[in-house]
């Protein structure tokens, strides 16, 4: 059964750092991995969705990577600002026809 | 606008009254999904449809039903609601013709509580 863990579960940092979150996974038989942002009493927002082929994703000061083997990704976060204050949550579906799995998100706070 | 719509967005409700969630999406996706979230246990995926008349358990199903008649509307019924499932619910769709294949974009969320 495929379990999805995220470190660290909340992260506080100062504005203007480079910061990386993990999502690790069990089962490396994944489809795609995506990222996403959810502001408080929001709606889930896609960040980035990297294919099982691909190993990274790029958009604007976001990369996302991939190791499938290791069963791990990163989201690595360029210069953080205030607005980049959110739960970040990573999701994995086995096949594109299976159930998503998701992590538990980690709770980011960029101090101005 | 393209979007992910829920009705309604609050709804408190008391044990064994039938209730239903609706949710639509204006971008002709194939693939629909329904969420719930539960503080400690995260977003866990309830049922799924890959089309018109399919629809899959997710990891929760338990007391809930689906139906998926026309492609933009998937409906989630509560037959006998209750409070283990007062939680928030997110309905979300995804254009890919290949299931989860693509992006998936998320409705606002419904707060259902269950007395």
């Amino acid at each position: 059964k495929q379990e999805v863990t995220q470190i660290p579960a909340a992260l506080s940092v100062p504005e203007g750092e480079n910061l990386v979150l993990n999502c690790s996974f069990t089962d490396s038989a994944i489809y795609n991995l995506q990222w996403f942002r959810q502001d408080p009493g929001k709606g889930l927002t896609s960040l980035l969705l990297i294919q099982s082929s691909q190993r990274e994703q790029t958009s604007g000061r976001l990369n996302a990577s991939l190791d499938k083997s290791s069963g791990r990704s990163t989201l690595y976060i360029a210069a953080s600002q205030p607005g980049d204050s959110a739960t970040y949550l990573c999701a994995v579906p086995k096949t594109s026809y299976d159930k998503v799995i998701f992590g538990p998100g980690t709770s980011l706070s960029v101090i101005p | 606008e393209a979007q992910v719509t829920q009705n309604p967005r609050y709804l408190i409700t008391v044990t064994g009254k039938k209730l239903t969630v609706t949710c639509s999406q204006n971008m002709n996706h194939e693939y629909m999904s329904w969420y719930r979230q539960d503080p400690g246990l995260g977003l866990r995926q309830i049922y799924y449809s890959m089309n018109v008349e399919v629809t899959d358990k997710g990891d929760v199903p338990e007391g809930y039903k689906v139906s998926r008649k026309e492609k933009r509307n998937f409906p989630l019924i509560l037959e006998s609601p209750s409070p283990n499932q007062t939680s928030l619910y997110f309905c979300a769709s995804s254009p890919g013709v290949a299931g989860v294949s693509d992006t998936q974009y998320f409705g606002p969320g419904t707060r259902l509580t269950v007395l």
